[in-house]
């Protein structure tokens, strides 16, 4: 098993552009979440989903899209990055919703110039 | 809001000795705790997790130890190996989220 993968891993954006974060698992897992993390913040909770067709916001979901067609994709997207967005996000997946272990992709570094 | 704390955000370390690894928790009524390590440039790994019926559990070389009356957790890791270097953070589920604290980085030195 791959795990929990995330393309790209380093991005460049400038204000104002969209794209979007891949993260896929192929651990059959239902429950996957998308997080941010900023220098002496620890993990923020972006958006998560607890199966295919059902997302919803965690504690910082302004700025962010996500949608959950299959079980194994989970992409996210910013709509117009700004340079608060500038952080390193990391997709999670879980056989069930927490409180259960988690496992995590290697992260995306994203900076908004 | 409550939210998972710790105490020092480093802890330098001699290889062969035991860590010590500290966390504060505010809410009482959390049932469940997980220790994560982060490595430099890769994502949070799962150590151990220990559940509030229980007051210490052990695994390979490292142990938890809960204690509810002053809300404090810790991560012990025994023989502390080069490897072991990394920022270590405990995790609280909340709701439908994990609380995470801002981590602890430890060194091991030589």
């Amino acid at each position: 098993n791959a795990g929990v993968t995330q393309t790209p891993k380093f991005q460049v954006l400038k204000t104002g552009q969209s794209m979007t974060l891949q993260c896929a698992q192929d651990m059959n897992h239902e429950y996957m979440s998308w997080y941010r993390q900023d220098p002496g913040m620890g993990l923020r909770l972006i958006h998560y989903s607890v199966g295919a067709g059902i997302t919803d916001q965690g504690e910082v979901p302004n700025g962010y899209n996500v949608s959950r067609s299959t079980t194994e994709d989970f992409p996210l997207r910013l709509l117009s990055a700004a340079p608060s967005q500038t952080s390193v996000y990391f997709c999670a997946s879980s056989p069930r919703q927490p409180p259960y272990e988690q496992y995590f992709g290697p992260g995306t570094r994203l900076t908004v110039t | 809001g409550e939210s998972v704390g710790l105490h020092l955000p480093t802890l330098s370390v001699q290889e062969g000795d035991n860590s010590i690894i500290n966390c504060a928790y505010s809410n009482s009524a959390s049932d469940y705790f997980i220790w994560y390590k982060q490595e430099s440039g890769k994502g949070p790994q799962f150590i151990i997790d220990i559940r509030s019926n229980m007051d210490k559990r052990q695994g390979q070389r490292v142990t938890v130890l809960l204690n509810k009356t002053v809300k404090h957790l810790s991560l012990q890791i025994a023989a502390t190996q080069p490897g072991d270097s990394a920022v270590y953070f405990c995790a609280e589920p909340f709701n439908n989220d994990m609380r995470f604290g801002a981590g602890t980085r430890l060194t091991v030195k030589p």
